[in-house]
């Protein structure tokens, strides 16, 4: 099975400041990768899919980027709305998995 | 507007039995894949399974294989989780979820609500 693990745990970063997000493959996963932000009592969001693909809606600040085994998304300049939890997912191999997170707090 | 709207919140006992549902609207139902995902309280998302209504093609997580079983009514456009005798480490959200296209491996962008699932004595 494909193991994705995502770091840092947890971000701090101050409003307006750059985010930098990071999952690894435990194998290729080719760019079939997505990432998706939850907020506290809400379904998980899509924001990216094709590794680099923005999904309908979504801002121009999220972006993605990577292949094979390494995976990146940005946050350009963080706003109040995204601090959140960040999910990214392989869609290449069965069974689908998720990273663990990466909680984006106010610093 | 496409749709996925999951059955209410459940309390069940240890050993009970349960099936929550995600009602499926705005699309066809029985060309897109649905998934089921689990968050126990205070962690990630886990992938349980999927299937696909046109043909009832089912797969398991092996994480979940034979804990859950996943079933689909395509005459009222929804699909099922059930379990034949829940636990209390079964307490958790448990959301549906509709690929982007008509293929098992894609992104997820149609979510449900989730269903908040309490197993206690």
């Amino acid at each position: 099975d494909t193991v994705m693990t995502q770091s840092p745990a947890t971000l701090s970063v101050s409003p307006g400041e750059r985010a930098t997000l990071s999952c690894r493959a435990s194998q290729s996963v080719s760019t079939t990768v997505a990432w998706y932000q939850q907020k506290p009592g809400q379904a998980p969001r899509l924001l990216i899919y094709g590794t680099s693909t923005r999904a309908t809606g979504i801002p121009a600040r999220f972006s993605g980027s990577g292949s094979g085994t390494e995976f990146t998304l940005t946050i350009s300049s963080l706003q109040s709305e995204d601090f959140a939890v960040y999910y990214c997912q392989q869609y290449n191999n069965w069974p689908l998995a998720f990273g663990g997170g990466t909680k984006v707090e106010i610093k | 507007e496409v749709q996925l709207v999951q059955s209410g919140a459940e309390l069940k006992k240890p050993g009970e039995s349960l099936k929550i549902s995600c009602k499926a609207s705005g699309y066809y139902f029985n060309d897109y894949w649905i998934a089921w995902v689990r968050q126990m309280p205070g962690k990630g998302l886990e992938w349980m399974g999927i299937i696909y209504p046109g043909d009832s093609d089912t797969r398991y997580s092996p994480s979940f294989q034979g804990q859950v079983t996943i079933s689909a009514d395509k005459s009222i456009t929804t699909a099922y989780l059930q379990w034949s005798s829940l636990k209390a480490p079964d307490t958790a959200i448990y959301y549906c979820a509709r690929p982007r296209d008509s293929n098992i491996a894609d992104a997820f962008d149609i979510w449900g609500q989730g269903t908040v699932v309490t197993v206690s004595s």
